[in-house]
């Protein structure tokens, strides 16, 4: 089983300071791990992802993150927030073998204050 | 290149009337298909998976089903709509055996009257 929990439903930072999500997860084999972004009405688009190799990963639109197997954890961040960056965010699970079911967590809303 | 296509965009139905969603992929053979559905502050709920064709399993219980005639025709129904079947509706796939991401369509914004 696999599953996937986001601390935060909803957070706010200021234009220009530094954006952290947070994602941890369990899964009973070695995960694949995904950020997606959502913006209104639209579907999810991939951020980053993290299958094998090195631990910390970049996305697009700055964003990076890290997997950190002895915490559980593959929190999102970028140094500097942008307007253009309020969106919901979501994190996701894949077990790397089986079926594969892709598991999400809750989403986190990110608004940026100008 | 793969692409998917959900339609329609929006769809507002009254209650008791039959659903009928569908979604196709393009560019890629025997793919893992999913519908989610997105309520307000619930995230993302994983409605109905499927491996191949015929192959439909259900995550939850609810007044939905799923079929897949087709390798890449993924189609999500239902005979009576209720209230709290609105929501937002997406599509899913992923290819088998990969340690791909999932890639979605544009969802369907469903509203129950």
């Amino acid at each position: 089983a696999q599953s996937v929990t986001q601390l935060g439903s909803h957070v706010s930072v200021s234009e220009g300071a530094l954006v952290l999500l947070r994602c941890n997860y369990s899964s009973s084999v070695p995960p694949y791990l995904f950020w997606y972004v959502q913006y209104p009405n639209q579907g999810l688009q991939l951020l980053l992802k993290y299958t094998t190799g090195a631990t910390l990963v970049k996305g697009i639109n700055g964003f990076e993150a890290e997997f950190k197997k002895s915490e559980t954890s593959f929190h999102l961040t970028k140094p500097s927030a942008h307007m253009s960056d309020a969106a919901e965010y979501f994190c996701a699970v894949r077990a790397s073998g089986g079926y594969q079911k892709v598991t999400f967590g809750t989403g986190t809303k990110l608004q940026v204050i100008p | 290149s793969q692409t998917i296509h959900q339609w329609p965009a929006t769809l507002v139905q009254p209650v008791g009337s039959p659903l009928s969603l569908e979604c196709t992929v393009e560019g890629t053979s025997n793919p893992n298909l999913y519908w989610y559905r997105q309520a307000a502050g619930r995230g993302l709920q994983l409605l109905f998976y499927s491996v191949g064709i015929g192959q439909i399993s259900s995550e939850v219980p609810q007044n939905l089903s799923a079929s897949r005639p087709q390798d890449r025709q993924f189609i999500l129904s239902s005979k009576k709509l209720l209230l709290s079947d609105s929501g937002f509706y997406l599509c899913a796939w992923t290819l088998i055996g990969a340690n791909t991401e999932a890639f979605f369509g544009q969802g369907t914004r469903l509203t129950v009257v």
